[in-house]
């Protein structure tokens, strides 16, 4: 079974420059979740994603992120415009969704962001 | 809000030698509690899951508990080994999942 996909692995930009980040889930996963680990603290989750609707980004900085979940399967990460502080590794997970709040989430590689 | 803390930060220990790692969290109403592994460059890999309604789980040479109403969690390893040299990542999973800052863990050969 192919695991979480993501793209491009590294990334640097100037601020005030945008970027944007590619997830494609497990086959067959409904839920995908966008998390945010800035060096030396623990993943903060963005935004979860049930099929193609937003179940919680209450803790994203919506002035700046947007995310979308075309078709309920591949989902795309946008940064309009990226500040220093935005430097961080963009973890991308997924679960099989549905009711079951115990089931386990599988994570990608990440992208590693660098803001100068 | 739920806060999640792990102590130590980092550990460095011989090989061979047992270890754990401890896992403490603010908020008791949790769906579970995971352990996830975490190599540089890399992802997370999810280790041990323990539900709201269990004590513990084993794996091979890992062992997690939960203690639920005191709001710990910790990660016993065995016999370490050198490639168990990794940041070790206690999460909580509420209405989303919390993670703390992890325990960086150095195994000298």
């Amino acid at each position: 079974e192919a695991g979480v996909a993501q793209s491009p692995r590294y990334k640097i930009i100037e601020k005030r420059q945008s970027v944007a980040f590619w997830c494609n889930p497990i086959s067959g996963h409904a839920t995908l979740y966008w998390y945010q680990q800035i060096l030396g603290q623990g993943p903060k989750l963005l935004i979860q994603f049930q099929n193609n609707g937003v179940v919680d980004d209450s803790q994203l900085p919506k002035d700046r992120f947007s995310a979308e979940r075309l078709k309920g399967v591949d989902s795309t990460l946008k940064i309009q415009p990226a500040k220093l502080e935005d430097s961080a590794v963009y973890l991308c997970a997924s679960s099989p969704g549905g009711a079951n709040f115990g089931e386990t989430q599988y994570f990608g590689p990440g992208t590693r962001l660098l803001v100068l | 809000k739920q806060e999640v803390t792990q102590i130590p930060a980092a550990l460095s220990v011989p090989e061979g030698e047992n270890l754990v790692l401890n896992c403490s969290f603010t908020d008791s109403a949790i769906y579970n509690l995971q352990w996830f592994r975490q190599d540089p460059g890399k992802g997370l890999t999810s280790l041990l899951l323990i539900q709201s309604s269990q004590r513990e789980q084993t794996s091979g040479r890992l062992n997690a508990s939960l203690d639920k109403s005191s709001g710990r969690s910790t990660l016993y390893i065995a016999a370490s080994q050198p490639g168990d040299s990794a940041t070790y990542l206690c999460a909580v999973k509420g209405n989303k999942l919390v993670f703390g800052a992890g325990t960086i863990l150095r195994v000298k050969s």
